[in-house]
């Protein structure tokens, strides 16, 4: 069974510029969460997705965004990068709530 | 909201004794309890967890201990290994949904 595939794996973007990230969960699996990861904050949560619907949401500026699809597919989206997003941004899929979360490899976005 | 503190930070064994990493949280609505294991340049690796209705768990050579009226939880690795020298994380997650709160994670090395 394949794992959880984000791509892109690495990502370099300029300072104002908007990044969109993707994330493909376990088949069968319906739940994707993201979460950033940097040296001085640790991993924090961004948003939870079940069924193409939005559950909760960390503290992020409204410049983070994201969504899910039908397949259950997510993607994430920052708009006006800053150098502080500069992160590596996790999706973690499971069959539903409360259920054990499996993490991808990450896609690591450098933002100069 | 939910908080999760770890320690130690770092942790130095030699190959064949025991590690023990522990966690506290705050939030009481907290249900379920995970660990992951995340190796240089991967994605933190779901290892073992508990839930709020279960004392102990163990896996081979990995446990977990859930004390929820002192609000702390433990993993203990035994025989330890090389390969087992990786950063370990703790996390606890509210009741009904899929949200992570992580802890700052433990920095475990193995020395043969």
């Amino acid at each position: 069974k394949a794992g959880v595939t984000q791509t892109p794996r690495y990502l370099i973007k300029t300072r104002g510029q908007q990044v969109t990230l993707s994330c493909s969960p376990i088949s069968g699996h319906r739940s994707v969460s993201w979460y950033q990861q940097t040296p001085g904050q640790g991993l924090q949560f961004l948003f939870e997705y079940f069924s193409e619907t939005q559950r909760n949401k960390g503290n992020f500026p409204g410049r983070f965004s994201g969504r899910q699809f039908s397949n259950s597919r997510s993607e994430m989206n920052v708009s006006t990068l800053e150098l502080g997003d500069s992160a590596l941004y996790l999706c973690a899929s499971s069959l539903g709530p409360e259920t054990e979360a499996f993490f991808g490899q990450g896609t690591r976005l450098t933002v100069v | 909201g939910e908080n999760v503190e770890q320690h130690p930070s770092t942790l130095s064994v030699q190959e064949g004794d025991s590690a023990v990493i522990k966690c506290t949280y705050s939030d009481s609505a907290s249900n379920y309890f995970p660990w992951y294991k995340q190796e240089l340049g991967k994605g933190p690796q779901l290892i073992i967890d508990i839930r709020s209705n279960v004392g102990e768990k163990k896996d081979q050579r990995i446990a977990v201990t859930l004390n929820k009226t002192a609000k702390h939880f433990s993993l203990h690795i035994t025989e330890t290994q090389p390969e087992d020298s990786a950063v370990y994380f703790c996390a606890a997650s509210p009741r009904g949904f899929q949200k992570l709160v992580f802890g700052t994670g433990t920095r475990l090395l193995v020395s043969p």
